[in-house]
């Protein structure tokens, strides 16, 4: 398994470009989430989805899309670059399984890939 | 709302000591999960240990042992016999366990070794 892989790795943009980060995971997890990373800080939720067809809202959803066709991929798409968003993007994934099962869930931790530097100028 | 809060930014150990980061939590929540991962200077994030709020046992994985207090809502992370692999960034997370898959992340500790 490759795990949760993230392209590019590095990526300068100028002010009003567009991109798309892309992430997959070959896991079968239901739960895709992106986060943020700026420098000396923890991350913060951006957008997150709990299965194909559905997303929802992080903490710092604005300047942010996203999508969910697959199971396996979960685009973020920057429509006009900021400076405010040169960040670290981490991709995540996770498996729920403990849901109707009471009040001992099964420990589902998150799995990361590699993130992604963005920098925009 | 879920709050993490990690008050030590950085911590100087001398390699084969042990070492204590410390996290405190707020949340309204009954059922909830707390996660430590490690970030080396490499930038990935690694799952270190989890501990469920109804866990009556402190969680342990090798070297790693979860310093669980639930009245005081602390969850601090005991690293044992540290070793030069350990310096880097560590974060404490919570994730609500019904209704919410979201975690949340304290601003982390960076953890230098001493030879």
């Amino acid at each position: 398994n490759a795990g949760v892989t993230q392209t590019p790795k590095f990526r300068i943009l100028k002010i009003g470009q567009s991109m798309t980060l892309q992430c997959t995971q070959d896991m079968n997890h239901n739960y895709m989430y992106w986060y943020r990373q700026d420098p000396g800080m923890g991350l913060k939720l951006i957008y997150y989805s709990v299965g194909a067809g559905i997303t929802d809202k992080g903490e710092v959803p604005n300047g942010y899309n996203v999508s969910r066709s697959t199971t396996e991929d979960f685009p973020l798409r920057l429509e006009l670059a900021a400076p405010s968003q040169t960040s670290v993007y981490f991709c995540a994934s996770s498996y729920s399984t403990y849901r109707g099962t009471g009040i001992f869930p099964t420990p589902d931790e998150q799995f990361f890939g590699p993130g992604t530097r963005l920098t925009v100028l | 709302a879920q709050k993490i809060t990690q008050t030590q930014p950085g911590m100087f150990v001398q390699e084969k000591e042990a070492v204590t980061l410390d996290c405190t939590y707020d949340t309204s929540d009954q059922s909830y999960g707390l996660f430590w991962y490690k970030q080396p200077s490499s930038g990935e994030m690694i799952f270190l240990i989890y501990q469920g709020s109804y866990d009556e046992q402190n969680a342990t994985e090798g070297r790693y042992s979860l310093n669980f207090q639930k009245a005081r809502k602390s969850a601090n992370l005991v690293i044992s016999a540290s070793q030069l692999g350990d310096s880097a960034m560590y974060f404490c997370a919570m994730r609500a366990n019904f209704g919410n898959e979201k975690l949340t992340f304290g601003t982390g500790t960076r953890l230098t070794i001493i030879p």
